[in-house]
């Protein structure tokens, strides 16, 4: 199957700063990206939804200037956490879909997850 | 809010057993996706099953839907120490959101 990748895996950070997660999809060409939050034994939450080349749609309550996602490319999405607090401290994971021959559109294939830790 | 819920939030057996894992939803859907999740760990694509599919087998695992109820079930059979993770359904509705269930954990004993 295609395959997702995240960088970093895990990063820890103090109070105010900002940080920067990406979601590469190596074999296949992302036309849409997804960000979820997940904390601790609970399901994912969606973030936002980015199509190549277009601004991010974020879902209700997340705040866009504070998790800013660029999708420039077809392979590169990012999101970037601004002026991180203690309460941003979750486990981030994307996902993309995308054309590829023998792919189905239907699958959202995700990555590994980044574990954000602000202290 | 959750578009799913799934039942039973947690699920022990022994290696050998069938696992049964069940998930409500609340809208149409055009398709519904189970997921794995390992502790800590992304999510890896188990089985989709289209709105007029009723049944679908994957090696040891079997997802039935019932649009009608507004549910599905995952039954893994055989399980192995190997299945233990949490399991998500995930709906997807008109556009391309999936919206996922509450999760099951499920740990396989040997």
């Amino acid at each position: 199957g295609a395959v997702v990748s995240q960088h970093p895996s895990w990063v820890i950070c103090k109070s105010g700063t900002s940080v920067k997660i990406e979601c590469r999809s190596l074999d296949f060409q992302a036309t849409t990206m997804f960000w979820y939050r997940q904390f601790p034994k609970q399901s994912l939450m969606l973030m936002a939804t980015s199509n190549e080349g277009s601004k991010a749609t974020y879902e209700q309550g997340v705040e866009k200037d504070k998790f800013l996602i660029n999708h420039a490319s077809l392979t590169l999405s990012t999101l970037t956490v601004t002026s991180a607090h203690p309460e941003d401290s979750s486990f981030y994971i994307c996902s993309s879909m995308g054309q590829w021959a023998g792919m189905s559109t239907d699958t959202q294939y995700f990555g590994p997850g980044t574990r954000l830790t602000v202290l | 809010s959750q578009q799913g819920e799934e039942d039973p939030q947690a699920l022990s057996i022994q290696e050998g057993e069938n696992a049964t894992m069940n998930c409500s939803y609340k809208t149409s859907i055009n398709n519904l996706q189970w997921y794995r999740q390992n502790s800590g760990r992304g999510l890896v694509h188990l089985i989709l099953i289209r709105s007029n599919e009723r049944e679908k087998h994957s090696g040891r695992l079997r997802v039935t839907l019932d649009t009608s109820k507004k549910s599905s079930s995952l039954l893994i059979t055989a399980s192995r120490a190997a299945d233990t993770a949490s399991y998500f359904c995930a709906t997807r509705g008109g556009g391309n959101k999936l919206t996922f269930g509450t999760g099951t954990q499920l740990k396989v004993e040997l």
